[in-house]
């Protein structure tokens, strides 16, 4: 399995309270993603990274912020938790990929985070 | 990036080999066919992938056609632990984005005793 780790894993936050969860990686891959999985949804992208200090939105952006100051790590923050983004959440990485490449982007465990 | 068609679900024998068919008609040139598949409460696992040419690897087999409008993901020897759902994603590898994938419904694949 790729060396990805997140945490917390399990996580009840109260609505309008601060949450970062963690994404730390050991493969010393380029590229970070942090995805959240809802019910008839699928997987849906929320921001991405490139490299250190670079970033950029995804498809559900809204109401999450991102950072990454080192390579390895890769934390997505909910600026004032809501209802709606109770989901599990996924943190993925992948290598450099130039066009006419086909690398791998692996996937972690997930994070599954309640909002009440 | 091009969008795919799943059958939402589909059984297999235990044994036998499972077929999943993707449909992709609006696939271009540069775009690879990646398979993931997830199961229950973990993170998605990638399977293959490929752009023209069949692929196979210690997991599956992997056919795509030759106008490359389908692929069908092969499970040689479908075990109980096949079941999830699996998804079929065309992307195309974009320099500052690396490997975004836009997952769609899958399929949830059942291997029954």
């Amino acid at each position: 399995d790729a060396g990805i780790t997140q945490s917390p894993r399990h996580k009840v936050t109260e609505t309008g309270t601060p949450v970062t969860l963690r994404c730390h990686q050991t493969e010393n891959h380029r590229y970070m993603y942090w995805y959240r999985q809802d019910p008839g949804h699928g997987l849906r992208l929320i921001h991405y990274s490139y490299g250190v200090k670079d970033t950029d939105k995804g498809e559900v952006s809204d109401g999450y912020s991102v950072s990454r100051s080192k390579t390895e790590d890769f934390l997505l923050t909910l600026e004032s938790a809501t209802s709606s983004q109770t989901s599990v959440y996924f943190c993925a990485i992948s290598d450099s990929a130039g066009a006419g490449s086909g690398n791998t982007i692996y996937f972690g465990e997930g994070s599954w985070l309640t909002v009440v | 990036d091009a969008k795919t068609t799943q059958p939402p679900s589909m059984d297999c024998a235990e044994g036998r080999a499972a077929n999943l068919p993707c449909n992709h008609s609006t696939i271009s040139g540069n775009e690879y066919v990646y398979w993931y598949r997830q199961i229950h409460s973990q993170g998605p696992q990638y399977i293959i992938h490929g752009l023209k040419n069949n692929e196979t690897n210690e997991m599956a087999s992997l056919i795509i056609t030759e106008d490359r409008k389908s692929s069908t993901l092969i499970l040689p020897h479908a075990t109980l632990r096949d079941t999830a759902v699996y998804y079929c994603i065309v992307r195309v590898a974009r320099n500052n984005a690396g490997n975004m994938l836009t997952f769609g419904g899958g399929t949830r694949l059942m291997v029954k005793p």
